[in-house]
């Protein structure tokens, strides 16, 4: 079983729609949680953090369940310009030090007008 | 400011050959990473330097693969004996010591033919 799983996608939704995107991760030593976005032939780039008590930033919510290991994020009136792969991305922290990102495969958006 | 740096953009080789990559990451940054994105996939990690050393190397595939920061900045992976399997974008990331965000640079897309 991977690490880190996704909902394999591509999403193809018109302007305006709401789409939500799931992320499982099987390490339950998972301490930190993200959201990355990547356009075609680019670098990762981080979106947001996602904290247990959820956030928002925008037209984008992130939620983390711990007890379900579950990550989602929601985006809301979805612009052309959201069109990217999304990536799901956890952190394993050991004593407080850094430690490398387990991405999942992504899931691709295509926002079409 | 200036962001992280790889060289070169595109590396093209023989199967066999040697090929050295090179990463200058964001100044100050204390802690570097390697990844390996292959078509289709997320990121997958190599090794993490802090500073001059290697904290975590787990990711290296198998001897091949070499990585070094001598001098704690710029770091240079080294892959011998190039293999068609080895194809695959090389990102480098950097961040400040601690858990912070990991920047990326744009990678080096290399082909092994």
């Amino acid at each position: 079983r991977k690490e880190v799983e996704q909902d394999p996608g591509p999403f193809n939704v018109p302007e305006g729609a709401t789409v939500a995107f799931n992320c499982t991760y099987s390490n339950s030593a998972s301490q930190s949680f993200f959201w990355y976005r990547q356009d075609c032939r680019k670098e990762p780039k981080l979106l947001m953090s996602v904290y247990s008590s959820g956030n928002e930033d925008g037209r984008f919510t992130a939620q983390l369940n711990r007890a379900s290991q579950y990550i989602s994020l929601l985006i809301r009136d979805s612009k052309l310009s959201d069109s990217a792969t999304y990536l799901c991305v956890v952190k394993l922290n050991y004593g407080g030090s850094q430690g490398n990102l387990i991405f999942g495969k992504g899931t691709k958006l295509s926002v079409k007008p | 400011g200036a962001g992280v740096s790889q060289t070169p953009s595109n590396k093209v080789t023989e199967k066999g050959k040697y090929v050295e990559l090179r990463c200058d990451p964001i100044s100050g940054h204390t802690a570097l990473y390697w990844y390996r994105q292959s078509l289709g996939q997320g990121p997958e990690f190599l090794i993490y330097f802090q500073g001059t050393g290697a904290a975590d190397d787990s990711g290296l595939p198998n001897d091949r693969f070499f990585a070094v920061r001598p001098e704690g900045s710029v770091s240079t992976l080294k892959i011998q004996r190039t293999e068609r399997g080895d194809s695959a974008v090389y990102l480098c990331a950097s961040s400040l010591a601690g858990p912070n965000e990991q920047f990326f640079g744009p990678g080096t897309r290399l082909t092994v033919l």
